[in-house]
């Protein structure tokens, strides 16, 4: 088993809906979850973390973390075409200090 | 957040030859790493620069195929030894200070 899942994708949404992307992890001392965006050609960015169960929201932006399920998921609200990317799910252990990478979704939004 | 550089962006080289890539922070940092991303797959972790002592190298990767150099908090290389086509790929320096943060890669095309 996998440290993180992730679907691969590809996923797709008309502009203005909400993108739903979904990661679970089998490591139940993890604390420290994080979701980044990469573009093509391009390193990936940082654009949400979260470290306690709930909702975490910046912007169109929310974070998810259910640490009973061992599940997180990133809800990009009025989706853009600029949204469209690969989506990195990660999660850091405190096991080792490592951190651990999905193999990511890809996102298209449709103009 | 921290800043990262890397040098060079990308190179292009022939097989059997070595490639040093550097990575600047512009903060001191007690963790960094060295990640590689195959066109169209997720991020591989190589190793974890250790400032003082010698690397820690994941699976599948050797010291002597990626010596690793940390020499302070701020600075590290990574170098690819005896390159074969299956070398080409972006290498990634990245390091933890709270959340993770990537440099901008480096491209490499081994022929």
């Amino acid at each position: 088993q996998k440290e993180v899942e992730q679907n691969s994708g590809p996923l797709s949404v008309p502009e203005g809906a909400i993108a739903s992307l979904n990661c679970t992890y089998s490591d139940r001392g993890s604390q420290s979850f994080f979701w980044y965006r990469q573009y093509s050609g391009k390193s990936p960015e940082l654009i949400m973390s979260i470290y306690s169960n709930g909702d975490k929201e910046d912007g169109r932006f929310t974070a998810q973390l259910n640490k009973a399920s061992q599940y997180v998921s990133l809800l990009i609200r009025d989706s853009q075409p600029s949204d469209s990317a690969t989506y990195l799910c990660a999660v850091f252990s405190n096991t080792g200090n490592q951190f651990y990478f999905g193999t990511g979704t890809s996102l298209t939004v449709i103009p | 957040s921290a800043v990262i550089s890397q040098k060079p962006s990308r190179d292009i080289c022939q097989r059997g030859t070595s490639l040093t890539i550097q990575c600047q922070v512009d903060s001191q940092v007690t963790m960094m790493f060295w990640y590689r991303q195959q066109p169209g797959q997720s991020l591989t972790l190589i190793a974890t620069a250790n400032q003082g002592s010698e690397a820690t190298y994941e699976s599948g990767f050797v010291i002597d195929k990626f010596p690793i150099s940390r020499p302070n908090l701020t600075f590290s290389t990574l170098t690819v030894s005896n390159m074969s086509p299956e070398d080409s790929s972006i290498y990634l320096c990245s390091v933890y200070s709270n959340e993770q943060f990537f440099g901008p890669g480096t491209r490499l095309t081994v022929l």
